[in-house]
């Protein structure tokens, strides 16, 4: 079953600008992860933030988890065209172990 | 560190035929993890385990799948018999065992039934 939804699904933008995308997940959770996939490639990961924690800086990312409202940002700033790809986030769920549940992706298109 | 190794990256199978995939996970990695990717439904678990013993199947789409780690440097997942349906990225990662452990991917195996 899906844990995490990205929104929006698809999301286009011109190289400089800043990209957000959103999460929203259903359960109680202990941490919650960004993960890019290149096309053709396996997921990478970016960034984990803890339930404890409301923001984490890595680079050009920016990620924000309000756990009140079950949801959490990506921000990538000064895109770059070789940001384009998929981005999932994925959470655990703390009743049911370790393994992560990823929701579907937004994909981003960066043009230069 | 050579990540994690998916053999092989693509497998062309009719419907019927039995299909394996393996993956050779980090070294020093404790879980070892098997997801599907399609368009419709996304990343999908379907199954997991800690030092080489499964945790969770219940993602296994039914009994034509099974996987086995019969050591910690190696797991199969095998789909027998095929159907079309069943065609999607396979990917195998691994990771420390931890529940705040990233998880490292394999680049997947896209399999294809006919």
């Amino acid at each position: 079953s899906q844990q995490g939804e990205e929104d929006p699904q698809a999301l286009s933008i011109q190289e400089g600008e800043n990209a957000t995308m959103n999460c929203s997940y259903k359960t109680s959770i202990n941490n919650l992860q960004w993960y890019r996939q290149n096309s053709g490639r396996g997921l990478v990961h970016l960034i984990l933030i803890r339930s404890n924690e409301r923001e984490k800086h890595s680079g050009r990312l920016r990620v924000t988890l309000d756990t009140s409202k079950k949801s959490s940002s990506l921000l990538i700033t000064a895109s770059r065209a070789a940001d384009t790809a998929s981005y999932f986030c994925a959470t655990d769920d703390n009743q049911a172990g370790t393994a992560l549940i990823f929701g579907k992706g937004t994909t981003l298109s960066v043009s230069s | 560190d050579a990540g994690v190794i998916q053999s092989p990256r693509h497998e062309v199978t009719e419907m019927g035929q039995e299909v394996t995939l393996r993956c050779k996970p980090i070294s020093g990695h404790n879980s070892l993890f098997w997801y599907r990717q399609t368009m419709m439904r996304g990343l999908e678990l379907l199954i997991y385990f800690n030092n080489n013993v499964p945790i969770d199947d219940s993602g296994m789409p039914e009994d034509r799948f099974s996987a086995k780690m019969p050591n910690a440097s190696f797991s199969t997942l095998k789909i027998q018999p095929s159907e079309p349906r069943d065609s999607a990225v396979y990917f195998c990662a691994s990771s420390l065992l931890s529940g705040a452990a990233p998880l490292h991917f394999g680049n997947g195996t896209r399999l294809t039934v006919t």
